[in-house]
């Protein structure tokens, strides 16, 4: 299978910084790298796919770039609804497999 | 607007049997992929299996190969997981997934608790 692993695996941040958290895969995905979203006692909400394409009603200030085995999702200014967990998940082959999450809190 | 409803969750015994259930409403249920996902307590997130919209083909996580068997009615919108010889690291909440593409997923339900216990 393909792990997935993201860094860091926490993160501290206040409104309006950039953060930025990586996911890299233990082989090569091309471009098939989708990101997740999760709040508390929510379900995920998709954010990215194809590794840097925005989903429908997803905010400007979200981005994905990478390729390959490298990726990076990119939140330009927090805002207050984004701190949750964050997933990378690969869909290049079967099984799908999920990075462990990224937990953004505040600082 | 996409609906997944999930259903069939609760208690257990190691061993045992449970049924899930999956009702689609807000799109042409029949043209998509659909997935079930997992994720146990304060843990991150495992896909289970996966299904063409038509049914014919299917595949599974190595985890519960051979115990779980997914499937669909198109008549009637509906995706099902059956879940035999139930174990204790089975104990998840269990998401219905619509797939964007592949296993990309796009919508998913607010899952339900399958706990696994004796």
């Amino acid at each position: 299978d393909i792990q997935m692993t993201q860094s860091p695996s926490s993160v501290s941040a206040s409104v309006g910084d950039r953060v930025t958290i990586t996911c890299r895969a233990s082989e090569d995905i091309a471009g098939w790298l989708a990101w997740y979203q999760q709040k508390p006692g929510r379900a995920p909400r998709l954010l990215i796919y194809a590794a840097s394409s925005l989903h429908s009603g997803v905010p400007s200030r979200f981005s994905g770039s990478g390729s390959g085995t490298d990726f990076t999702l990119t939140i330009s200014s927090l805002q207050p609804e984004d701190f949750a967990t964050y997933y990378c998940q690969q869909a290049n082959r079967f099984p799908p497999t999920f990075g462990q999450g990224t937990r953004l809190e505040i600082k | 607007e996409v609906h997944l409803v999930e259903s069939g969750g609760g208690l257990v015994q190691p061993g045992g049997s449970l049924r899930l259930s999956c009702v689609a409403s807000g799109f042409t249920f029949s043209s998509h992929e659909m997935n079930w996902v997992r994720q146990a307590p304060g843990k991150g997130l495992e896909w289970v299996s996966f299904i063409t919209s038509s049914g014919n083909t299917i595949y599974y996580a190595d985890s519960v190969r051979g115990r779980f068997i997914i499937s669909r009615d198109n008549a009637k919108n509906s995706l099902s997981l059956q879940m035999n010889s139930l174990r204790a690291e089975d104990t998840a909440l269990y998401y219905c997934a619509r797939s964007l593409t592949s296993v990309t997923i796009d919508h998913w339900g607010q899952g339900t608790l399958v706990t696994v216990s004796s």
